[in-house]
């Protein structure tokens, strides 16, 4: 059972528009979310966090809105840079799991092209 | 900071065979985590130990095991390997800051089981 989704594997984008990943998940007590940024032979770097209290936060280029109703989240990066090609793994987190066990998307390989 | 580190970086094992594999968490981190990563699979949480006990652990069969030690590193043990066992095998650690939740990864361990 997968409680946490990324339906789309890659995504093509070009550098300087905006990158738009998406992510749904099941379980109604998940209550934290995370972007996380994988570069291969290395390991997922933190980007971005959202409590459940919030539908919004921004850091920089990257924006992560929260859609509770819909158990959706979405990562907006704008403007995209050639950096950005990564593989981008959605995470979740609820205090009835243990609040340091992420339960993981299957990650979006996210291309940006010059 | 010193990041996460794991050791060994790659290891090729045969079927049978038994490994470990070394995790040293952040300086101050208490929490360390173990991942499997494996292509189409995201990743799948093994289990979290804090203060050398196990607080949480997924779902995969006995044959993998951990241990923490009182300086907060971190050991996990895969015996009588499988084909399937072949993955990127993560470990994360974390501290308590503000409420955040984010772990921070090494590098990996990649196992290849022959």
């Amino acid at each position: 059972d997968q409680q946490v989704k990324q339906n789309s594997p890659s995504l093509s984008v070009q550098e300087g528009r905006i990158s738009i990943l998406n992510c749904d998940y099941t379980n109604s007590m998940f209550d934290y979310f995370l972007w996380y940024k994988k570069y291969p032979a290395e390991g997922p770097t933190f980007l971005i966090s959202i409590s459940s209290i919030k539908d919004k936060n921004e850091d920089g280029r990257f924006t992560v809105f929260l859609n509770k109703s819909a158990k959706h989240l979405s990562l907006h990066i704008v403007p995209s840079q050639p950096g950005d090609s990564a593989v981008y793994f959605c995470a979740a987190s609820g205090l009835n799991q243990g609040a340091q066990k992420l339960v993981f998307g299957q990650g979006t390989r996210l291309t940006i092209n010059p | 900071k010193a990041g996460v580190t794991q050791t060994p970086r790659y290891l090729i094992k045969t079927r049978g065979q038994q490994v470990t594999l070394s995790c040293s968490p952040i300086s101050g981190h208490r929490s360390v985590s173990w991942y499997q990563q494996t292509p189409g699979q995201g990743l799948q949480f093994l289990f979290e130990y804090f203060s050398e006990t196990q607080r949480n652990k997924g779902n995969f069969p006995g044959r993998f095991s951990g241990r923490q030690f009182s300086n907060s590193r971190s050991e996990m043990n895969v015996s009588t390997l499988e084909l399937g066992d072949s993955a990127l095998y993560l470990c994360a650690s974390s501290g308590r800051t503000s409420g955040r939740r984010e772990l921070f990864f090494g590098e990996g361990s990649r196992l290849t089981v022959l």
